[in-house]
């Protein structure tokens, strides 16, 4: 199985600031054919199931506020959120899409 | 705008069949792969398995041998049976839509609210 691992598993970020969360994969989960990473990041409020944020690693979701990028470095994922919100604390997820089973990261909680 | 709503017993005794279901509305089963995946309590997620919506289906190696995943397309909804449950399969479990299959696949778009899972005697 591909081990999703992300960094750091919680962080406090003020209002206004960058918040930068990292997940790494243990294999390749990009396609040379298509240069795709099958990389997803999704957040989940407390009580909420996961939404998507942005997936192939730097696209994002309709509807997803612009302050949410990512980026793609080698094997290494990164999500910013460019200036936290309220709304924003929630509990962050990688998920690779590249090969079955599908796994996700084990999670980086944000918090103000 | 589709929705998804999974159903099922809240407690099942160790040993027994879990069944859950997954009611899908304002949309259509068909031209889509749909997935359970569930979320310990220790808030890790864990993908189940798939089906299509001609009922090919895809299972994750760890849970193979004791899961069962199959669509209903004339009911419009999706069932997860998973045999021989222990308290390790106490968890949210949810049903979820695929965006884009094959190398276009991008990701689990929409997703049901869960339902929580107790396995316990």
């Amino acid at each position: 199985d591909i081990v999703m691992t992300q960094s750091p598993d919680s962080l406090a970020v003020s209002l206004g600031e960058r918040a930068t969360i990292n997940c790494k994969s243990s294999r390749t989960i990009s396609y040379s054919s298509n240069n795709k990473d099958y990389l997803t990041w999704f957040q989940q409020r407390p009580g909420q199931p996961p939404k998507v944020l942005i997936y192939w690693a730097s696209t994002r979701e309709s509807g997803v506020p612009d302050r949410f990028s990512g980026s793609v470095s080698g094997m290494n994922y990164t999500l910013t959120i460019s200036s936290l919100q309220a709304e924003d604390v929630a509990v962050y997820y990688c998920q690779q899409f590249y090969n079955t089973p599908w796994t996700f990261g084990q999670g980086t909680r944000v918090e103000v | 705008q589709v929705q998804l709503q999974e159903s099922g017993p809240g407690l099942v005794t160790p040993s027994e069949t879990l069944s859950l279901t997954c009611l899908v509305s304002g949309g259509s089963l068909m031209n889509y792969y749909w997935s359970w995946i569930r979320q310990s309590p220790g808030k890790e997620l864990e993908w189940i398995g798939y089906v299509s919506d001609t009922g090919a289906t895809h299972y994750n190696p760890s849970l193979q041998s004791r899961v069962n995943i199959f669509i209903d397309a004339f009911k419009n909804e999706l069932s997860l049976q998973m045999s021989s449950v222990t308290a390790a399969d106490t968890a949210v479990y949810y049903c979820a839509r695929h965006a884009g299959t094959g190398l276009d696949r991008r990701a689990f778009d929409i997703w049901g609210q869960g339902t929580k899972v107790t396995v316990s005697s």
